[in-house]
């Protein structure tokens, strides 16, 4: 049972580059989310899925897409990167329903040069 | 939307002694208020939480409390040791339809001197 596993763990891009986040999860959760973590921001939701087939925007979706590709898959691209997504990017997931508790992927550190 | 403000955001005490982390809410309709640890170079995992029909609720050395008519919460941590130190982040969630609508503090780094 691993639980959250995003790939890659780091990356550098240059400006304009595009690149993909896999992320999934192997606990049958119906909710899966990407957040950045920027320093003195807290976690900040990027996009959701509430359930397989539905995608929406989260706070700061500007720059980014998403794609729930199956209940076990979430990934999140980043079109045309810039240095403001400098970040680093959790996926997490959920039960859904009254259970709140979400469980999160180790990160991937993504610096755009 | 929901806002969830965070005090302090770095906070050192002496090993043994007690820490104090506050928060703020907004939305009156969140429902669930989870608290996540975050060390070092690692995910963010939960520690504690609590659900808004509940004032206080307490594991071991971590004691959290709600305020519903004030919209605060807080963690409390007693005889704290070094591995304590990491980041605490609060949370707010809004449970609605079946998806859980989750705003974060901006953290406290809590530094436990031994």
């Amino acid at each position: 049972n691993a639980g959250v596993t995003q790939t890659p763990k780091f990356q550098v891009l240059k400006t304009g580059q595009s690149m993909t986040l896999q992320c999934a999860q192997d606990m049958n959760h119906n909710s899966m989310y990407w957040y950045r973590q920027d320093p003195g921001m807290g976690l900040r939701l990027i996009y959701y899925s509430a359930s397989e087939g539905t995608t929406d925007k989260g706070e700061v979706p500007n720059g980014y897409n998403v794609s729930r590709l199956n209940k076990r898959e979430f990934s999140l691209r980043l079109e045309s990167a810039a240095p403001s997504q400098t970040s680093v990017y959790f996926c997490a997931s959920s039960e859904g329903g009254r259970t709140g508790e979400l469980f999160f992927g180790e990160g991937s550190r993504l610096t755009v040069l | 939307g929901e806002n969830v403000e965070q005090h302090p955001s770095t906070l050192s005490v002496q090993e043994g002694d007690s820490a104090v982390i506050k928060c703020t809410y907004s939305d009156s309709a969140s429902n669930y208020f989870p608290w996540y640890k975050q060390e070092l170079g690692k995910r963010p995992q939960l520690i504690i939480d609590i659900r808004s029909n509940v004032g206080e609720k307490k594991d071991q050395r971590i004691a959290v409390t709600l305020n519903k008519t004030a919209k605060h919460f807080s963690l409390h941590i007693t005889e704290t040791q070094p591995e304590d130190s990491a980041v605490y982040f609060c949370a707010a969630t809004l449970s609605s339809g079946g998806y859980q609508k989750v705003t974060f503090g901006t953290g406290t780094k809590l530094q436990v001197i031994p």
